[in-house]
């Protein structure tokens, strides 16, 4: 069965590091989009991309990067962590062919900035 | 103001009950989405709709799209719905989420 998942599911780190989370969809689709979740917001997006070498900002992109070398993977990366970006991180994917825009959510990534 | 405003924000009930989860949004859309999200963290997509009514087991999703409103209906309410509700709607390939609706059922 097609799938969506995520890697690490729990990461704790420093402030400063460089963290990099991956996600990885076996749905073949185009669509692909990180959010973080955090109490008292909705999902926010944080990075899209729409196919291969596409990436673009999402309203909360400050410090995070992406790209998108193949179909299948998104990974996130935080150049340099912060405590503010302490937060549960989702990857979603969609379909854009199929002219709908339901998302498929990953099962999530806790990371904490100490 | 929130494009996307739900109502309640916490919902406690006893099982059995009849449950209505509401959602309004300021902007035009080609899709509502009802998600909902288990403790644990995982999100899963219930329903979505464009208009009209949709029906899956003890869950109702209604839209009505010219007062830019949506409900969320469960009948016979199980203390196994106690969950993060969360409306989204959609215009071209991104979503705008709402900050969700904890819903509590209590045996």
């Amino acid at each position: 069965d097609a799938e969506i998942t995520q890697s690490p599911r729990h990461k704790i780190t420093e402030t400063g590091r460089q963290v990099t989370l991956a996600c990885h969809q076996t749905w073949n689709h185009n669509n692909m989009f990180w959010y973080r979740q955090d109490l008292g917001h909705g999902l926010r997006l944080i990075h899209y991309s729409y196919g291969v070498q596409d990436t673009n900002k999402g309203e909360v992109s400050d410090g995070y990067s992406v790209s998108r070398s193949n179909t299948e993977d998104l990974p996130l990366t935080l150049e340099s962590a912060a405590s503010s970006q302490t937060s549960v991180y989702f990857c979603a994917s969609s379909d854009r062919a199929s002219g709908y825009n339901e998302q498929f959510f990953g099962p999530g990534t806790r990371l904490t900035v100490l | 103001k929130n494009e996307v405003e739900q109502s309640p924000q916490n919902l406690t009930a006893q099982e059995g009950e009849f449950i209505t989860i509401n959602c309004s949004y300021s902007v035009g859309i080609s899709a509502l989405h009802w998600l909902q999200q288990h403790p644990g963290g995982g999100i899963v997509s219930l329903f979505m709709l464009s208009s009209g009514k949709k029906k899956h087991g003890r869950l109702i999703a209604t839209i009505n799209i010219q007062e830019k409103h949506s409900s969320l209906h469960i009948t016979a309410s199980h203390p196994r719905d106690s969950a993060v509700y969360i409306c989204a709607v959609g215009n071209t390939d991104k979503l705008i989420f709402g900050t969700g609706t904890r819903l509590q059922v209590f045996p």
